[in-house]
């Protein structure tokens, strides 16, 4: 089976702390996304990575940053954390081609 | 830009009583289709998805979906909801056009399964 391993399950940060969200998978996909869920929004994309130093912006890609340097893992960066960037944020990894998205059980980040 | 509608925000359905629940995409050419479920505390699982071929295409859980390209729709149903089926789900599709590379969830419905 795919696994979509994230770091934290639950997370608490002050405000204008760097906050680093890993994301590891373990088949080898070649694309990756974070996302961030709130209620009544649904997921937003914030980035995503075709592959290997590769990214791009999603919708929401404002305070944020990500890294790929290795194929398996996905950082979201958080350059200086703000009390609205509290939420729950849900990383996902495919295949290239006609595949589905799988999930890891997502980080919930509280910023006080 | 891509979109995905999900029109109802919470749903309440009564065990054994069948459930539809909508989803509608705007986009010009036949994108890939997905439904989700997530359970709470849990990670998105998928539950059926559509690339090509039948339109009506058959899940897990005993769920099924619709695609109905005239409608720009692709609705999920079950014929007899259980109550282990409470949970919020999500529609999404997948835009591959050119240098446009995008996974787009609609805002999500809530189930809740009255005994």
């Amino acid at each position: 089976d795919v696994k979509v391993t994230q770091s934290s399950r639950y997370l608490v940060k002050r405000t204008g702390e760097k906050v680093f969200l890993e994301c590891v998978q373990d088949m080898d996909h070649e694309n990756m996304f974070w996302y961030r869920q709130d209620p009544g929004l649904g997921l937003r994309l914030i980035y995503f990575s075709y592959d290997v130093k590769m990214k791009e912006k999603g919708d929401i890609p404002e305070g944020y940053s990500v890294s790929r340097e290795k194929k398996e893992r996905f950082s979201l960066i958080l350059e200086s954390a703000s009390t609205n960037q509290t939420s729950m944020y849900l990383c996902a990894s495919r295949q290239q081609g006609n595949t589905e998205a799988f999930f890891g059980q997502g980080t919930r980040l509280t910023v006080v | 830009a891509q979109s995905v509608t999900q029109p109802d925000i919470h749903i309440t359905v009564s065990e054994g009583a069948s459930l539809e629940l909508r989803c509608n995409y705007s986009y010009g050419a036949t994108p890939y289709l997905f439904w989700y479920v997530q359970s709470p505390g849990q990670g998105l699982q998928l539950l059926l998805k559509y690339f090509s071929g039948d339109t009506l295409v058959q899940g897990i859980k005993g769920f099924e979906a619709e695609f109905k390209r005239s409608q720009s729709s692709f609705n999920l149903r079950k014929p007899s909801v259980h109550w282990s089926d409470a949970a919020e789900y999500f529609c999404a599709v997948w835009i591959s056009s050119g240098s446009a590379r995008q996974l787009t969830f609609g805002s999500g419905t809530q189930l809740t399964v009255l005994p």
